[in-house]
Formats: C-alpha cells, structure tokens, sequence
C-alpha cells in the first residue's frame, strides 16, 4: 500500500530564512507533485516531477526528487509572508491511476 | 484560469437531507475524482471515474455515491446526510495525453456542513 509522509506537518519560520520540507513515500512511484492550499481554498498545481533527479524551480520555492531513496524535498528560500499556506506533495503511479496525498505541511511565514 | 466548477460552494444542510455537490469540467478529460478534506487535513480519495460509466471506489470508504453520464459531468450524492459528512469536498480531473496527463486540476471545493 502506498503510503506518503511529510514533515514537518508544520513550520514557523521567520522571513529571509530558508528551509526545506521532506516528502517520503513508502513505494515506487511514477510522478510525484507538490500543491500549494490557501486556507478555505482548493489546491494549486506548483510541481511535477516525473523522473530521478527531477529537479523543477519557481521563484523562491524549489522541488528535487530521488526515487531511489523515495525522497522528495520543496525547499524554500528567503521566505516571505505569501508563502504562508498549506503545501501537500502528492504520490501517483499509472497502473493504479490514483494520487496519493500526504499529510501536508502548514507554513506560516511571520515578520 | 481552472476550467473546472463545483456547486455549491457552500452547503448547510439538516440531517436526514438528500444532497448533491456538481462537479463540471470543461477541458475533454476522462479521468475525474473526488476527493474528500477535512480542515487542515490531508486529502483521501473517496471515488474515481476513467470516463462515461465508469465509476470505481477510493481508497477512503465512503457512504457516498457518483455517476458519470456525460464525459463532463461526475456528480457526488449523500442519500441521507448525517453530521459525520461534514467535509470539504473538492472534485478533480486530468487528461490523457502529453503532459497535461501528469497534472491534476482541482476545482475550488464544496464545503458541506450537516447540523
């Protein structure tokens, strides 16, 4: 059974600092994404990431995959307050058509 | 620029009621699901559909049933609405080709509250 895992499920970070959230999976996988959700809101498309050493950037966020280590990581860079908001990574493989989301990371980004 | 829709956005409903939450897509896409949050939660994947008349169960069981009649249409109903329903409800679909295969869209969520 496919199981996902992220941590930590919530961080606090100041603004300019840089930090990283972990995104692991227990099998094989063939595409892994990372979703963005303001509170109350649905869930924005930010990555995907289809094969071993993806690595995709968008302003000051940056997503990198390792399916060997099973192991995706969306690291933040000088963070500012915009940034506070729910990020989910989510696990898919085509057989099984079906997207697994993790538990998700709240980030709130304070002054 | 989403091009898919879900109605209502909102919904408060007694115990007992009967209710449907819309989800409309207008992009051609086959495959579309459902999934069902609760605040601050991760999402569960509750049912799926691979095209017109093609409805299967998610990973989360759920007393929920959908329907898949027209490519762009996969409605969810509650037959008799209990306070456990109590959820946000956000539909998706994705395509079948290229890249636009590897993304799944989401719509912006039925959030239902049964008293």
């Amino acid at each position: 059974e496919l199981k996902v895992e992220q941590n930590p499920l919530f961080l606090s970070m100041q603004e300019g600092k840089n930090y990283t959230i972990y995104c692991n999976y227990s099998t094989t996988s063939d595409r892994l994404y990372w979703y963005r959700q303001d509170p109350g809101k649905s869930l924005e498309s930010l990555f995907v990431l289809l094969s071993n050493g993806a690595v995709k950037q968008e302003g000051r966020l940056m997503a990198s995959l390792d399916t060997k280590a099973r192991l995706s990581t969306l690291h933040i860079t000088a963070a500012v307050h915009d940034l506070s908001a729910t990020y989910f990574c989510a696990v898919g493989r085509w057989d099984t058509d079906k997207l697994i989301f993790g538990t998700g990371t709240r980030l709130q980004v304070f002054p | 620029e989403a091009d898919i829709y879900q109605t209502p956005r909102y919904l408060v409903i007694g115990t007992g009621k009967k209710i449907t939450l819309e989800c409309s897509q207008t992009m051609g896409h086959d495959k579309m699901y459902w999934y069902q949050q609760d605040p601050g939660m991760e999402l569960h994947l509750i049912h799926y559909s691979y095209g017109v008349n093609s409805t299967e169960k998610g990973d989360l069981s759920s007393e929920s049933t959908v329907s898949r009649i027209r490519t762009e249409h996969f409605p969810l109903t509650l037959e008799s609405a209990r306070p456990s329903h109590t959820s946000q409800y956000l539909c998706a679909s994705r395509g079948d080709a290229g890249y636009r295969a590897n993304v799944l869209t989401f719509g912006a969520g039925s959030r239902l509250t049964v008293l």
